[in-house]
């Protein structure tokens, strides 16, 4: 089966602009989370999708956006950009997303974006 | 509120030797640890998810241990190799649902020739 993918792996944008990060799940999860990753804060919840309905959601600004669609494939929107977004987007997919079920998390390898 | 620390917070060792990484959580109350391997710039690997009913995991080298009494997981890496230089993050999720994973800082582990 392949792997989390993410596209693109990277991007450079200005301030101000706004950006879309695209994920597919491994076939079959239906379950798709987001995280930003710095080297200060570390791995930062962003959101969670489950059959199309965004399921949780972390502490940022509404800047941040996301959703999935019927094949389970998710996208996140930044809007707005500040030179703090700079981080590596990571998504997770897990297969049935059961409330308190020990499932596995399979994280894609990353959108580094770069905010100038 | 869940709160994972990874001590220490980086490691060099010698090919060969074996070694012991630490995770620590506050809140006993969890479904399941996993432990996950990250290259530099890169995405999460799992390396071992441990139930909460069970107290080890192995896969090859690597065997994870769980003790949730004291709030505190193990992972340790036998005859350790250059390639398995890398950053060592654990994780646990919240007391329901899968998200969100609270993430220790991670272990830079280093591992000479």
């Amino acid at each position: 089966k392949a792997g989390v993918t993410q596209t693109p792996r990277y991007l450079i944008k200005t301030r101000g602009q706004q950006v879309t990060l695209s994920c597919s799940p491994i076939s079959g999860h239906r379950s798709v989370s987001w995280y930003q990753q710095t080297p200060g804060q570390g791995l930062q919840f962003l959101f969670e999708y489950f059959s199309e309905t965004q399921r949780n959601k972390g502490n940022f600004p509404g800047r941040f956006s996301g959703r999935q669609f019927s094949n389970s494939r998710s996208e996140m929107n930044v809007s707005t950009l500040e030179l703090g977004d700079s981080a590596l987007y990571l998504c997770a997919s897990s297969l049935a997303g059961r409330r308190g079920g020990p499932e596995t998390q399979y994280f894609g390898p990353g959108t580094r974006l770069l905010v100038l | 509120k869940q709160e994972v620390t990874q001590i220490p917070a980086a490691l060099s060792v010698p090919e060969g030797e074996n070694l012991v990484l630490n995770c620590s959580f506050t809140d006993s109350a969890i479904y399941n640890l996993q432990w996950f391997r990250q290259d530099p710039g890169k995405g999460l690997t799992s390396l071992l998810l441990i139930q909460s009913s069970q107290r080890e995991q192995t896969s090859g080298r690597l065997n994870a241990s769980l003790d949730k009494s004291s709030g505190r997981s193990t992972l340790y890496i036998a005859a350790s190799q250059p390639g398995d230089s890398a950053t060592y993050l654990c994780a646990v999720p919240p007391n329901s649902g899968n998200t969100p994973l609270v993430f220790g800082k991670g272990t830079r582990l280093s591992v000479i020739a």
